[in-house]
């Protein structure tokens, strides 16, 4: 079963553009929601996160758009720069003795 | 700076031949993951610690085996690694509070490039 399905799976973007990023759950144990960035040959790292409570986040250029209804949750990412090259994986979480389930990533490339 | 520490960095070894791989903590986190990543692929777990309790994936390899001998360290065993066993493996931490409790942010390491001869 899978739970979680990240899309899209590769994105090219234009300096300055916005870049948005897909995820959809199933698992509505679900309490915590991250973006984790991948640079290559690098351990992932959190990028943003939100929790329930919340519809949206923003840190900077990041912004996480959480619909609980819709089991959703996106990041945007304004203002695209070519450092944000990386590969983006989302990676819901319920804590306690349940496993994260990491999304199938999306390779963003943003060009100058 | 408190983190995760995994070594060696790049590991070369040759079919069948078995090898360790190391991964330790200064953050005092209860939660340990060993996670594969081929490449183009996302991390996949292949085992967990909760505290001591050991958590292994129903389809991790019984090449694969692991040791947590304390909070802070963490090890990967892989008995006879074969060509698809090339990977980047990587350890992860996090907080967790118990049974019930939230998620929270992992903190992974740099990672362990194994190439298999």
């Amino acid at each position: 079963q899978q739970q979680v399905k990240q899309s899209p799976q590769s994105l090219i973007v234009q300096k300055g553009g916005i870049s948005i990023i897909n995820c959809a759950y199933e698992n509505t144990a679900f309490d915590y929601f991250p973006w984790y960035q991948q640079f290559p040959g690098k351990g992932p790292a959190l990028l943003i996160a939100i929790r329930p409570d919340v519809s949206e986040k923003k840190e900077g250029r990041f912004t996480i758009s959480f619909n609980k209804s819709a089991k959703q949750f996106s990041l945007h990412i304004m203002d695209s720069q070519p450092g944000d090259s990386a590969t983006y994986f989302c990676a819901p979480d319920s804590g306690g003795y349940q496993k994260v389930t990491f999304g199938i990533g999306t390779k963003l490339q943003v060009i100058p | 700076d408190a983190m995760v520490i995994q070594n060696p960095r790049y590991q070369v070894t040759q079919f069948g031949k078995p090898v360790t791989l190391s991964c330790s903590q200064t953050l005092n986190h209860n939660v340990m993951y060993w996670y594969q990543q081929k490449s183009s692929q996302a991390p996949k777990l292949l085992f967990h610690y909760y505290d001591k309790d050991f958590n292994n994936e129903a389809d991790t390899p019984d090449n694969f085996q692991s040791r947590r001998p304390n909070t802070s360290f963490c090890f990967l065993d892989i008995r006879s690694p074969g060509l698809g066993d090339a990977a980047m493996y990587l350890c992860a931490t996090s907080r967790d509070s118990g049974l019930g409790g939230r998620g929270d942010e992992q903190f992974f390491g740099p990672g362990t490039r194994l190439t298999v001869l």
